[in-house]
């Protein structure tokens, strides 16, 4: 069965901080893919980066960085220098071949950068 | 427009009426999926279609629910005789393919529903 766990409900850090946001996965499917949404006070739900299950090589953006394990089933968030500006609430989500994409969403992390 | 669009964005009914929801995706994203958020808690799936097919409702929490895109672009999602606990977030998503490459899938700003 597919499940994200992601058991930081809220981290609050000041800015210019480094920030880690994890994200544990549960799946039996072999190929599947991993998400992080990023959901400011505004409301929306903006899509940050895409990883496929063949693909664990880490990725930075930016002040932005992700580490894929598979052998701990994670898919942890790094935010480098936080800014006031990443203060949100930050999903990881989980998409397996199997069942055609459909997103399954942890409960998400709320993060508050202050200044 | 460039994102996926949704209407209405607000809607109070009362309940025991019937709403319904459309979503506009990205032009040329072949599957689309509806979503259904509650405060303080992640979106939860509803159902999805890749063109004009619905390929998946597991998530219609029951018959009151039902879905539609006929010609394979703008979508409706419909609650009839609402009820107060159907009260959310609802949200739309397109994405390019429905698995694969470009499966990533761009969110609309939701439509939150209330009902009396």
């Amino acid at each position: 069965a597919q499940k994200v766990t992601q058991a930081q409900t809220e981290i609050s850090v000041v800015e210019k901080e480094d920030v880690t946001l994890d994200c544990v996965y549960e799946t039996r499917d072999t190929t599947y893919y991993l998400f992080w949404y990023k959901q400011p006070p505004s409301g929306e739900l903006v899509f940050l980066i895409r990883r496929n299950s063949f693909d664990e090589q880490n990725e930075i953006s930016g002040r932005y960085s992700w580490n894929f394990q598979k052998s701990t089933s994670s898919f942890n968030f790094t935010i480098t220098a936080s800014q006031v500006v990443d203060s949100a609430v930050y999903f990881c989500a989980l998409s397996e071949a199997e069942y055609g994409n459909k997103l399954v969403f942890g409960a998400g992390t709320i993060l508050r950068v202050k200044s | 427009g460039a994102g996926v669009s949704q209407s209405p964005r607000y809607k109070v009914t009362k309940r025991g009426q019937d709403v319904a929801l459309r979503c506009d995706p990205i032009s040329g994203h072949v599957s689309l999926y509806w979503y259904r958020q509650a405060l303080g808690q992640g979106p939860e799936f509803l159902t999805y279609f890749n063109y004009e097919a619905q390929q998946d409702k597991s998530g219609l929490p029951n018959d009151r629910f039902s879905a539609e895109r006929p010609e394979g672009s703008i979508s409706t999602l419909t609650i009839q005789r609402t009820e107060q606990r159907d009260s959310a977030m609802y949200r739309c998503a397109s994405s390019y393919t429905g698995t694969g490459v470009k499966n990533e899938q761009f969110f609309g700003p939701g439509t939150r529903l209330t009902v009396l």
